[in-house]
């Protein structure tokens, strides 16, 4: 089940602040937050498991909210190295660990 | 450490042609996913392997596609009589356990003519 990302886009100068948001209707085991610029790989920033434990990026946070099965990723103080699209995947937890991915928020930051 | 490799970066192939796709994990790495992307689309997970062993291939087309991760040497993603529909950005990505962070290879770009 593909996970629900909102806002679809944005628009920031630098220095402004977003939060990008991941809900999911099924029980969430762990989040996962990539970047992903065009024509690159995505990159990653964040994971998030459940119970607490976060390991990731120095300048962006995130939560995880198990009781309403989402997460949201907190940019402070955005540069203009922000900008990408940003990606929550959700582990299938079927018989792996592969993850689902939301279709994406478009993060755009200008000068 | 190196990281995720892929290679070719770039692949054209006429429509009916085979597309063989290929994916060195970093070292240390046994777990190895595949995804695809369509332009201006999210990642779609396709395969999930281990050495030699298909854990999860739910994500994958029932034909012309197969994967492969063998005890020596890179996973391979084949797909067969490629058709338009085919062409898209595939990513591989590895991760030394379950539940923990997955790595992303450059992608392969597969253009189908």
């Amino acid at each position: 089940q593909q996970p629900v990302q909102s806002p679809q886009a944005v628009i920031l100068r630098e220095g402004e602040d977003a939060v990008i948001n991941c809900s999911s209707s099924k029980a969430l085991y762990s989040v996962h937050w990539y970047r992903q610029k065009h024509g690159e790989a995505p990159v990653f920033l964040m994971i998030l498991l459940k119970g607490g434990e976060l390991k990731g990026h120095e300048k962006i946070s995130a939560s995880f909210n198990e009781k309403k099965q989402q997460s949201s990723l907190y940019l402070t103080a955005s540069q203009l190295s922000y900008s990408g699209t940003y990606f929550c995947g959700t582990e299938k937890r079927i018989s792996g660990y592969a993850l689902n991915f939301g279709k994406g928020t478009s993060l755009l930051v200008t000068p | 450490n190196a990281g995720v490799m892929q290679n070719p970066r770039h692949l054209v192939r006429r429509r009916g042609q085979e597309a063989r796709l290929r994916c060195s994990p970093m070292k240390g790495h046994s777990h190895v996913y595949w995804y695809r992307q369509l332009p201006e689309e999210g990642l779609k997970f396709m395969v999930y392997l281990q050495k030699e062993n298909i854990i999860d291939e739910s994500g994958m087309p029932k034909e012309r596609f197969s994967a492969e991760f063998p005890k020596e040497g890179p996973s391979i993603l084949r797909i067969q009589q490629v058709v338009r529909g085919d062409s898209a950005a595939y990513f591989c990505a590895s991760s030394p356990s379950e539940v923990d962070t997955q790595y992303f290879g450059p992608g392969t770009r597969l253009t189908v003519l």
